[in-house]
């Protein structure tokens, strides 16, 4: 069965502090993985695609990582800020085309704390 | 426009009325999915639009939900005979042809049913 597992279901940091948010997932066929970020009351809004042969990929300050081998991502937030309290969603697409399965994880809410 | 559109951003109705939800999609985009987001809870999906044709109808929770799309424009997402089970936010994402394209979501609309 396709499966997005993310954890911690939640978090709560200190402003300027780092913290690593983990998926993992059970889909089969692999195609790419994203992390989406969504703040409260708004849609999801992509932060990076991973593919299989992508091992890190950076953006700003958000860093994901890839292990295909035993289906794991991380995301990594370094200096976290204010703005950076949302909900962290891992979603895995399913082949390649956009008729594709997209699954979603449940997602992990990050609060940053001043 | 430049992203998705929603609209109503809020709805309230009465148990039992009907309620129609409308999603224009970016320009071009061949692809529309619908969601589902209770409060707290991660994105449930309803169904999805190549074209304007449904593929994927297997979200559809009971036959009081439907969805149609006009051409490759906007959706419109019609719940018959309210339940209170049916408030949360519902969301529309489109995106263009490839499965390497992200998914671009309204901010939904927020559906009380009393």
């Amino acid at each position: 069965k396709n499966q997005v597992e993310q954890s911690p279901q939640s978090l709560i940091i200190l402003e300027g502090k780092n913290c690593t948010l983990q998926c993992n997932y059970t889909v089969s066929p692999f195609s790419n993985l994203r992390w989406y970020k969504q703040d409260t009351g708004r849609g999801p809004v992509s932060l990076t695609i991973m593919t299989f042969s992508e091992n890190t990929k950076s953006n700003g300050r958000y860093t994901a990582t890839l292990d295909a081998d035993t289906k794991q991502s991380s995301l990594h937030i370094t200096a976290s800020q204010l703005s950076d309290s949302a909900s962290y969603i891992c979603v895995v697409r399913s082949g390649y085309s956009s008729a594709s399965k997209i699954i979603f994880g449940s997602g992990t809410r990050l609060s940053i704390r001043p | 426009g430049a992203g998705v559109s929603q609209s109503p951003s809020n709805k309230v109705t009465e148990k039992g009325k009907d309620v129609e939800l409308r999603c224009d999609p970016i320009s071009g985009h061949t692809a529309l999915y619908w969601y589902r987001q209770r409060l707290g809870q991660g994105l449930e999906f309803l169904i999805y639009f190549q074209g304007n044709s449904a593929p994927d109808k297997s979200g559809l929770p009971s036959d009081r939900f439907s969805a149609e799309r006009t051409g490759e424009s906007v959706s419109t997402l019609t719940i018959q005979r309210t339940q209170q089970e049916d408030s949360a936010v519902y969301l529309c994402a489109s995106s263009s042809m490839t499965g390497r394209s992200p998914l671009h979501f309204g901010n939904g609309t927020r559906l009380t049913v009393t």
